[in-house]
């Protein structure tokens, strides 16, 4: 099945320095690759997701990339802001229909 | 539109009993997947209900089981409860079954078992 791996686990940041997460995957029917962020005690939201007929894909201050040929996309957050602290996971389309999900990587923006 | 709901929020179980979780999807979604979150081991894949058939199935005991009403609400029974089903048990839903959706997920159950 699917494997979906985050790197690194954790990742301390200065404010207003940049993040990225890496994650790869090992399907190659994905074709759907969602990033939802959780803080603390909430439940996983969406921010931001992309498509493999894309390779790039931005939103303000996050912003995905995703290459087909290696298999792995990229959550870009730039600028930073103690808000952005929290748990990111990044999640793959399978040919089986569902998601699956890596483990997730603890983003610390300190101030 | 109100957002996925699920009851109870917490739950503290004894080894060996057995609980009954439920969720109730965003209004229009028929879709439902059910998810095992623990520290470290992200978001494990249990089940999908779409029009109260299972559509798909992960890599758990035949203790964990489920079922989907005609409103689309859906319920998780976990059987013989182990310690290592202590979890935050977090369900989605969505329009369609489709892997390429927006899943929208709830506040999750926070199962203990003692």
């Amino acid at each position: 099945g699917e494997n979906v791996e985050q790197h690194p686990s954790t990742l301390s940041v200065q404010e207003g320095d940049s993040a990225v997460i890496k994650c790869t995957y090992s399907d190659s029917a994905s074709n759907y690759f969602p990033w939802y962020k959780q803080e603390l005690g909430k439940r996983p939201q969406l921010i931001i997701d992309i498509r493999s007929n894309v390779g790039e894909k931005k939103d303000q201050r996050i912003a995905v990339t995703l290459n087909k040929t290696a298999k792995h996309f990229s959550l870009h957050i730039t600028e930073t802001q103690p808000e952005d602290s929290a748990v990111y996971f990044c999640a793959a389309s399978t040919g089986d229909n569902r998601l699956a999900f890596g483990k997730g990587n603890q983003v610390v923006v300190i101030p | 539109k109100a957002g996925v709901t699920q009851t109870p929020r917490y739950l503290i179980k004894t080894r060996g009993q057995q609980v009954t979780l439920s969720c109730s999807p965003i209004s229009g979604h028929r879709s439902v997947s059910w998810y095992q979150q623990t520290p470290g081991q992200g978001l494990q894949f249990l089940f999908e209900y779409f029009s109260e058939t299972q559509r798909n199935k992960g890599n758990f005991p035949g203790r964990f089981s489920g079922r989907q009403f005609s409103n689309s609400r859906s319920e998780m029974n976990v059987s013989t409860l182990e310690l290592g089903d202590s979890a935050l048990y977090l369900c989605a839903s969505q329009p369609d079954s489709t892997s390429t959706d927006t899943q929208y997920f709830g506040p999750g159950t926070r199962l203990t078992v003692l």
